[in-house]
């Protein structure tokens, strides 16, 4: 009963490497999304994807690419690390698009920027 | 744009004290509603959700009710434990039938129970 599943859980980064969050789903939900959390200020859409091959941007979009190839997986890449993008990075997923559809979340991905 | 509004934190309590966490929202339609529970090294779980006015949301001892004339979608708990020592989230979805997934989401309230 995996749900949705995010690797690496903890990741140190030096300013300008590029690095990718995995994310997978075994729920076969059309729906997946990538949220930061920052102290304060709650969790924020970096992007989002309504199907396979189909991603579009959220709030916080710069600096992220994102890629939909199969309905299970979901990575977010850092394309340049910078410091600002020291947070907590979770996945999530829902089954369709209703509105008062229940989305599911990862575990979480520590990440740390230097 | 919607946005979500939840009380300053932290909040500290006695076990088996009452608790609330103020929650309000704008939003241009009719959202639907959740609360999520964070606990510590952990990622987020759905506590409870409601999809229209009028609506109680409830899980676990912990309650909520849409009250769309005052926009609110208060927490409520008669008796906590140190248990639900966690940090809490109210969230909105996108209005408009489909949400492809978006939430928006307060700031979050840690609480923190003492024995």
């Amino acid at each position: 009963n995996a749900g949705v599943t995010q690797t690496p859980k903890f990741q140190v980064l030096k300013t300008g490497q590029s690095m990718t969050l995995q994310c997978a789903q075994d729920m076969n939900h059309e729906y997946m999304s990538w949220y930061r959390q920052d102290p304060g200020m709650g969790l924020r859409l970096i992007h989002y994807s309504v199907g396979a091959g189909i991603t579009d941007q959220g709030e916080v979009p710069n600096g992220y690419n994102v890629s939909r190839s199969t309905t299970e997986d979901f990575p977010l890449r850092l394309l340049s690390a910078a410091p600002s993008q020291t947070s907590v990075y979770f996945c999530a997923s829902s089954y369709d698009g209703s509105s008062g559809n229940t989305i599911y979340f990862g575990e979480g991905s520590w990440l740390t920027v230097v | 744009g919607d946005s979500v509004t939840q009380m300053e934190g932290p909040v500290t309590l006695s076990e088996e004290a009452f608790l609330t966490i103020n929650c309000t929202y704008t939003a241009t339609g009719y959202p639907s509603l959740f609360w999520y529970v964070q606990y510590p090294g952990e990622g987020l779980q759905l506590l409870l959700k409601a999809t229209k006015a009028d609506d109680k949301g409830s899980n676990k001892g912990f309650e909520a009710t849409y009250r769309k004339e005052t926009t609110s979608f208060h927490l409520e708990k008669g008796s906590v434990q140190v248990s639900d020592s966690a940090v809490y989230f109210c969230a909105l979805s996108d209005v408009g039938g489909t949400s492809y997934g978006k939430l928006t989401f307060g700031q979050g309230t840690i609480l923190t129970v003492h024995p």
